[in-house]
């Protein structure tokens, strides 16, 4: 069965520091790419995603990812975090045309002013 | 627009009640779906249906029934409640089943 796998369960970081989140799929084929956020209180929101075309995806808020075919991987980058990063972060994946999207089990981003 | 709308925001059951989720999206989108979220688990998928009139089952599909009469509404049904349906549920809509996911606010459910 496809999975999605998020390295970090927590991830705490001060202001300023660069983040790098990892994602890794278990599916060999075509798959589409996304990463979510959920600030606290709030519901999901797309910080960005991958179809095709160039493998390095920028999103909002200054949020990028690279999706590296031969490892299976779509790691989340930002340079700089804020405090207001502070969120937890999903990645999903969708399978071809006709699979249901899969979420990993989130990584909660805590930064400290 | 007001995107995808969900009610109760919170709601508390006793076990064995049944109740209805209800969840509306006004932007035309033909796939929709409900998942549940809970804590070190991620989203999981309930239900989803790809049009009016078709729906199917996600990964978690037991105790839930759910049903499309038109585009706009997806109700989730919990037919008798138990205490592992302790959760918050998520109802998602977008054009296509690939595609970006419009996410409502969630309901959080608790059952006694």
């Amino acid at each position: 069965a496809q999975s999605v796998s998020q390295h970090n369960h927590h991830v705490i970081l001060s202001e300023a520091a660069s983040l790098e989140l990892g994602c890794n799929y278990s599916y060999g084929g075509t798959v589409n790419l996304f990463w979510y956020v959920q600030y606290p209180g709030q519901h999901l929101q797309l910080l960005l995603k991958y179809f095709s075309g160039d493998p390095l995806v920028k999103g909002i808020k200054g949020f990028e990812a690279e999706f590296i075919k031969s490892k299976f991987s779509f790691n989340l980058r930002k340079p700089s975090v804020q405090w207001s990063d502070t969120a937890e972060y999903f990645c999903a994946v969708n399978r071809g045309s006709q699979g249901n999207l899969i979420f990993g089990k989130g990584t909660k981003l805590s930064v400290k002013p | 627009n007001a995107g995808v709308t969900q009610t109760p925001k919170f709601q508390v059951l006793k076990t064995g009640q049944s109740m209805t989720l209800q969840c509306a999206q006004d932007m035309n989108h033909e796939y929709m779906s409900w998942y549940r979220q809970d804590p070190g688990m991620g989203l999981r998928l309930i239900h989803y249906s790809v049009g009016a009139g078709i729906t199917d089952q996600g990964e978690v599909p037991n105790g839930y029934n759910v049903s499309r009469s038109t585009t706009e509404d997806f109700p989730l049904r919990l037919l008798s409640a138990a205490p592992s349906q302790t959760s918050v549920y998520f109802c998602a809509s977008s054009y296509k089943r690939v595609d970006t996911q419009y996410f409502g606010p969630g309901t959080r459910l608790t059952v006694l």
